[in-house]
């Protein structure tokens, strides 16, 4: 089984809807990440997470929410999807130190329409 | 605020040459230097990554990067490229010098075009 698993892998969604995108992961880190990737952009941090009740906005936090239910879960929504929220997103996990790595998911590629 | 600069933002190499990624970062504190790959499809996974001591860091499928302090660079390279590393690569940066508040800063990428 994988470390880090997003649901769905893939999702089309009209505009307005509400979507919600899950993470879990056994690796036992408490933190995690969402990203957006967008050709040419990079990896853009949208929320992260220290622990259960630390959540904080990343770069680009306009239009997304994020709930952490348990160490090994967070899930980002789109209350309301616009078009220009097409992309492939990520969820990541890393122990409490800045020298260690990322664990990445899958992606999770949305399309709104 | 930490930052990385990747040149290039597409790279394309015959099989059995060298491969050399650029990435350039900024940061005020010493920072941890990571490259992860992402292949078509996947999430990413780490290559490589500089903490502290040995300034060459050797990572997986050949590949080895060089911290050089004075020229803020980490540059990726493999002496000779194969068709399966064909992918997105993209260096990252988190920052150093202890404190809890910090997080991974990716560069745009840079793609990787392998030809026979």
């Amino acid at each position: 089984d994988a470390d880090v698993t997003q649901t769905p892998r893939n999702r089309i969604t009209k505009t307005g809807k509400r979507i919600m995108l899950e993470c879990s992961q056994t690796k036992g880190h408490d933190r995690m990440y969402w990203y957006r990737q967008d050709p040419g952009l990079g990896l853009r941090l949208i929320y992260y997470s220290f622990d259960v009740k630390d959540i904080n906005k990343g770069e680009i936090s306009d239009g997304y929410s994020v709930s952490r239910q348990a160490q090994a879960k967070f899930s980002l929504s789109l209350e309301s999807a616009i078009p220009n929220q097409t992309a492939l997103y990520f969820c990541a996990t890393s122990a409490g130190l800045p020298n260690t790595e990322a664990f990445f998911g899958q992606g999770t590629r949305l399309t709104v329409v | 605020a930490q930052s990385v600069t990747q040149l290039g933002s597409h790279v394309s190499v015959s099989e059995g040459a060298l491969v050399l990624l650029r990435c350039n970062y900024s940061s005020s504190v010493p920072p941890y230097l990571f490259w992860y790959v992402q292949y078509p499809n996947q999430g990413l996974q780490l290559l490589l990554k500089y903490t502290t001591g040995a300034t060459l860091v050797k990572g997986i499928n050949g590949f080895e990067a060089e911290f050089k302090k004075s020229e803020t660079s980490f540059h990726l390279t493999k002496p000779s490229a194969h068709m399966s590393d064909a992918a997105e690569y993209f260096c990252a940066v988190s920052k150093g010098g202890g404190g809890s508040n910090y997080k991974l800063t990716f560069g745009k990428g840079t793609l990787l075009t392998v030809n026979p």
